[in-house]
């Protein structure tokens, strides 16, 4: 199973609405790592999760909130968005974050958010 | 500022012709890149890796070449077809760490 798996792939949600992203992997991938990309733009980084750790937060705003229940799941909680974080929120998983493996990150299909 | 950088936004090929897709990259430290295949609402999907202490690097029609001199790594894709058409992502590492610093993407079209 080389899968990463996001639900839900579409999400449309009001700027006071709070929903929740998640993600699975059965890699036993000890790292992993949510994203954000917009139309034309390459992926940037938000949050990496290094053994149910949290390892980087890239100065993400509060109204994400992340969180890693067990080393196969991933969860972003969303509350408060505003219209400009609609975007396609990739999640990702490598088999460690730091001192060695491959390098070689797995991404899910992404997960479509629309903010109204 | 960007450390990965995709100069060319998209790439217009005949199929069976060769594709061959530039990144540069200004941190000499990375010593690991990649490159990713992008579909339209799809998440980025792995295609072919290279360690700095290779020049080359060859995976069926994808050959991967690294220049550590210049700075610089293409992707050749021999003979192309049309489902290769896609983003094609650069990302550089450095390998004790996990993240992956993003090219802008090159937009491949192979027409028939």
């Amino acid at each position: 199973d080389t899968e990463v798996t996001q639900t839900p792939k579409h999400l449309v949600m009001g700027m006071t609405n709070k929903k929740s992203l998640k993600c699975e992997q059965h890699m036993g991938h000890r790292a992993m790592y949510w994203y954000k990309q917009k139309a034309k733009k390459p992926p940037e980084l938000m949050f990496v999760y290094s053994y149910e750790k949290l390892s980087i937060n890239e100065s993400v705003p509060s109204r994400f909130s992340p969180e890693c229940p067990n080393s196969s799941l991933l969860n972003l909680h969303l509350h408060a968005l505003q219209p400009e974080d609609s975007a396609l929120y990739l999640c990702a998983s490598s088999q460690v974050y730091a001192g060695g493996g491959t390098g070689e990150l797995f991404f899910g299909e992404g997960s479509r958010l629309t903010v109204l | 500022d960007q450390q990965v950088k995709q100069n060319s936004p998209s790439l217009s090929v005949q199929e069976g012709r060769i594709s061959i897709l530039n990144c540069d990259y200004t941190n000499s430290m990375f010593d690991y890149f990649l490159w990713y295949k992008k579909y339209p609402a799809e998440g980025p999907t792995f295609l072919i890796s290279i360690s700095s202490i290779k020049d080359k690097n060859e995976d069926g029609r994808f050959t991967v070449f690294l220049n550590k001199s210049a700075k610089h790594l293409s992707l050749h894709i021999v003979p192309s077809q049309p489902g290769d058409s896609a983003v094609y992502f650069c990302a550089a590492s450095f390998s004790t760490l996990g993240r992956l610093y993003f090219g802008r993407g090159t937009q491949l079209t192979v027409w028939p």
